[in-house]
């Protein structure tokens, strides 16, 4: 079967660094994507992998192995505005997306 | 970027009734939209792939007359919660997806919908 983990909850310092991880068995590869998503709010697009290696948009970067089958998203300088919950999807042969659970991060002073 | 507006944000129906839930591509023509539903911390859960001029492809488990999905026009999608019950009650959401299949999906803001 087709399956995204990523893990449930982190918590991590405002002005410190956390980096998500996220692996997949998927039927095919055609791209990862991570979202942002507020409580209560829909999600917003973060970053878009589809070749190895590491993306960087300011603060968030997001890095991609295809033979490891794993990606992580990494975000510097945390702000309490970050507290969100941050999604891991793939695009698989087929072009659909399979959604990880997503990981809830909670950013402390 | 490209826009997705959906309407309403909120709502409150009687249980037994209809809601109809609109997603609309603001600056771009969208031949597929994807409507999902979210549980209280959950990932999405896609219900339906709706495709304009044709019907939508509805996900294992989903019932199609009770999630109504017309997809008349290239900006407009619409999913009808038919003769809703309390266990309706959920966050939906679409999204269109920019470009190819591997484009960026824009999403709606997402529908609030409280079955009493």
């Amino acid at each position: 079967g087709q399956n995204i983990d990523q893990p449930t909850e982190m918590t991590a310092t405002e002005g410190a660094i956390v980096q998500i991880n996220c692996t997949y068995q998927t039927s095919g590869f055609n791209g990862l994507f991570w979202y942002q998503q507020h409580a209560g709010e829909a999600p917003t697009f973060l970053s878009y992998n589809v070749l190895d290696g590491l993306e960087e948009k300011g603060r968030f970067s997001s890095f991609l192995s295809r033979s490891k089958g794993y990606s992580y998203l990494l975000l510097k300088e945390l702000q309490m505005k970050d507290s969100a919950s941050y999604l891991c999807a793939v695009t698989d042969s087929n072009y659909q997306l399979i959604w990880g659970a997503g990981t809830k991060l909670i950013i402390k002073p | 970027g490209a826009v997705v507006s959906q309407h309403p944000s909120r709502v409150i129906c009687k249980s037994g009734t209809s809601v109809k839930i609109e997603c609309r591509s603001l600056d771009f023509q969208a031949t597929t939209m994807f409507w999902y539903r979210q549980f209280p911390k959950k990932s999405l859960m896609l219900m339906a792939t709706s495709n304009e001029g044709s019907k939508a492809t509805y996900e294992q488990g989903v019932e199609k007359d009770k999630f109504l999905i017309n997809h008349a026009s290239l900006t407009l999608s619409t999913l009808t919660v038919t003769s809703a019950h309390p266990e309706d009650s959920s966050f939906y959401i679409c999204s269109a997806r920019l470009g190819g299949d591997t484009g960026e999906l824009f999403f709606g803001e997402g529908s609030r919908l409280t079955v009493l």
